[in-house]
């Protein structure tokens, strides 16, 4: 148990919709990753938040957003899914920088249909 | 955008044989780290290498970053069914404005027959 949390497990919805993940860091972790696998893109870094504030930005589509609240937790909000959004979601937490270890969720898999 | 390059993408062997991964790229890296994800859950670290040339050992797992910090291996002496997964080399790189971002390569796909 890598001590991060992520809801839901799985996630199925239809083209057009909008969807939450929510993931709970390590206790103590100030700085939360999104990352979106794909079978042909692999691991693809969207997001990372440190105490509250934005901090580093990938490959991340103007249709999807994030935040991360007071109490550390973090949230990805993905709109207007297409097919192509299928995928497996993961949250990671650090004590600060991608420098030190990273601890993953167990994902979440979304399947846009 | 850095990119990091593995191979191979797919491997299979038997328990008992040696077997390397390999991670390119021409970007050079503050610090590499290598990952190990098994289906259904996240990946999980195995080690961090900082320095150019250093090697370091885990059980039967040797790990070794080049001197230039562009690449780094991974070298699996007597496979064994456990070590089946998939195996993600990451680099860290200054982003700039104070931030760090970690990149993944596609992974290696292990599987060990017993």
């Amino acid at each position: 148990d890598s001590g991060v949390t992520q809801t839901p497990k799985h996630l199925i919805t239809a083209t057009g919709q909008r969807v939450t993940l929510r993931c709970s860091p390590r206790s103590g972790d100030l700085s939360v990753y999104w990352y979106q696998q794909s079978l042909d893109q692999g691991l693809q870094f969207l997001i990372q938040y440190y105490n509250g504030e934005e901090r580093a930005k990938g490959n991340i589509l103007e249709r999807f957003s994030a935040q991360q609240f007071p109490d550390l937790h973090s949230e990805l909000n993905l709109s207007s899914l297409e097919l192509g959004d299928s995928a497996l979601y993961f949250c990671a937490s650090s004590v600060g920088t991608p420098n030190e270890k990273l601890f993953f969720g167990s994902g979440t898999q979304l399947s846009v249909l | 955008t850095q990119l990091l390059e593995q191979s191979p993408q797919f491997l299979s062997i038997q328990e008992g044989e040696n077997l390397t991964v390999y991670c390119n790229s021409s970007s050079v890296f503050s610090s590499l780290q290598w990952y190990r994800q098994e289906p259904g859950e996240g990946p999980v670290l195995l080690v961090t290498v900082v320095t150019g040339g250093e090697v370091k050992k885990l059980k039967r797992l040797t790990f070794q970053f080049g001197d230039a910090r562009k690449d780094s291996s991974l070298h699996i002496t007597a496979a064994q069914p456990g070590d089946t997964g998939l195996y993600l080399c990451a680099g860290v790189a200054y982003s700039g404005a104070g931030s760090y971002q970690l990149t993944f390569g596609k992974g290696t796909k292990l599987s060990v027959i017993p």
